[in-house]
């Protein structure tokens, strides 16, 4: 089973509808990352938590909330999307050792119609 | 703020070759570290190999390895012996080791493709 689940993989939704991304680990890591990846523009930091009370936004949070449910769940909300968040997403984990890698789910890719 | 540069987009490589990737980075901290990810069509996100900035060896793993110049920011991955299983989108990335050591910040990737 893999360390970092993302569910759905896949998602088509229309304008205006509210979506949540869910992300679970086995890891057994405190922090936990939201990314987005757009063709050509690398991966962009969404939102961050450091543990369950611990929530930050990255460079790209707006549009987007977030929910750290247990230590192992961070989930991803799009309180109304729009057709320019149709991007592939990602969860991550990490140690809170700069020298350890972050550690990826399988990613959703989202369409917005 | 750190910035990454991958100034190819694409590369290309016949199999059993060797191809480097380029990468550059600026940032006014001293101590932090480097990774290159590799994103395969499966869209997985697998870490390759990882250089702390305060080691002057170059890392290696297998037919992977750096070309780490601290001095001139610069952060190149050489494939040895390429492999079709290699074609992929590779991702250099860049992790603070201070107080913004949350972080990663990515390049914007690139393409290589494996020819038979």
């Amino acid at each position: 089973d893999a360390d970092v689940t993302q569910t759905p993989r896949n998602r088509i939704t229309k304008t205006g509808k509210r979506i949540m991304l869910e992300c679970s680990q086995t890891k057994g890591h405190d922090r936990m990352y939201w990314y987005r990846q757009d063709p050509g523009l690398g991966l962009r930091l969404i939102y961050y938590s450091f543990d369950v009370k611990d929530i930050n936004k990255g460079e790209i949070s707006d549009g987007y909330s977030v929910s750290r449910q247990a230590q192992a769940k961070f989930s991803l909300s799009l309180e109304s999307a729009i057709p320019n968040q149709t991007a592939l997403y990602f969860c991550a984990t990490s140690e809170p050792y700069s020298n350890q890698p972050q550690h990826f789910g399988d990613g959703t890719r989202l369409s917005i119609l | 703020a750190q910035t990454v540069t991958q100034s190819q987009p694409e590369m290309s490589v016949q199999e059993a070759e060797t191809v480097t990737l380029s990468c550059t980075y600026d940032t006014s901290e001293s101590d932090y570290y480097l990774f290159w990810y590799k994103q395969p069509p499966s869209r997985q996100m697998i870490l390759v190999i990882r250089q702390e900035a305060y080691k002057q060896q170059n890392a290696t793993e297998n037919r992977f390895s750096v070309n780490f110049q601290k001095a001139a920011k610069s952060f190149s991955l050489k494939i040895s012996d390429s492999q079709l299983g290699d074609a992929a989108m590779y991702f250099c990335a860049y992790r603070s080791s201070g107080g913004s050591n949350y972080k990663l910040t990515f390049g914007k990737g690139t393409l290589l493709t494996v020819n038979p």
